[in-house]
């Protein structure tokens, strides 16, 4: 079974701070994702990444960041916590088609880490 | 660009009742279609997917078919089941994946 695991379930924070949010999956994919889920907004985009130190901007990357040191780990960071960024992450991974591009392969998804700053 | 709607929630529904769920999408291309559902406390997992139009997939009672011609992708369950309450999304994936809102549903005893 593929598994996605994320470091914390819940997480309180105050504001300023700096959060790390850890992302592991052991099912050796190329790709890896951080989405955030608002009610009513769905999931939306942070960051991804299709290789080992690559990393592209999703829909919203402002205020976040994103580290992949090892191909099984994606870490996803608030440099400086805010209110607004009280949500649901997701974290997420697939593999990666043969012509080097996302495809059409499912991504399968950690459990989420639901973040309350303070 | 690209973009998924699907019908607002909240659906309560009691057991055995049929199920719809409305989807449609905007694309450029010819995406690949998914529903996610997400059981309380978990992540999304994988429901069903289609790949190409009229293709229909189906898992644990729940179907799609992939219709081109009205961009739809509505999710149906003939009988419905307490274990079924969850947030159902819906998404595409072409050039990146985009999701629906979620839709919540509840079904009673």
């Amino acid at each position: 079974d593929v598994k996605v695991t994320q470091s914390s379930r819940y997480l309180v924070k105050r504001t300023g701070e700096k959060v790390f949010l850890e992302c592991v999956q052991d099912m050796d994919h190329e790709n890896m994702f951080w989405y955030r889920q608002d009610p009513g907004l769905g999931l939306r985009l942070i960051y991804f990444s299709y290789d080992v130190k690559m990393k592209e901007k999703g829909d919203i990357p402002e205020g976040y960041s994103v580290s992949r040191e090892k191909k099984e780990r994606f870490s996803l960071i608030l440099e400086s916590a805010s209110t607004n960024q009280t949500s649901m992450y997701l974290c997420a991974s697939s593999p990666m088609m043969l012509a080097g591009v996302l495809g059409y392969n499912e991504q399968f998804f950690g459990p989420g880490t639901r973040l309350t700053v303070l | 660009g690209d973009s998924v709607t699907q019908m607002e929630g909240p659906v309560t529904l009691s057991e055995e009742a049929f199920l719809t769920i409305n989807c449609t999408y905007t694309a450029t291309g010819y995406p690949s279609l998914f529903w996610y559902v997400q059981y309380p406390g978990e992540g999304l997992q994988l429901l069903l997917k289609a790949t190409k139009a009229d293709d229909k997939g189906s898992n644990k009672g729940f179907e799609a078919t992939y219709r081109k011609e009205t961009t739809s992708f509505h999710l149906e369950k003939g009988s419905v089941q307490v274990s079924d309450s969850a947030v159902y999304f819906c998404a595409l994936i072409l050039d990146d994946m985009r999701f629906g809102a979620g839709t919540r549903l509840t079904v009673k005893p």
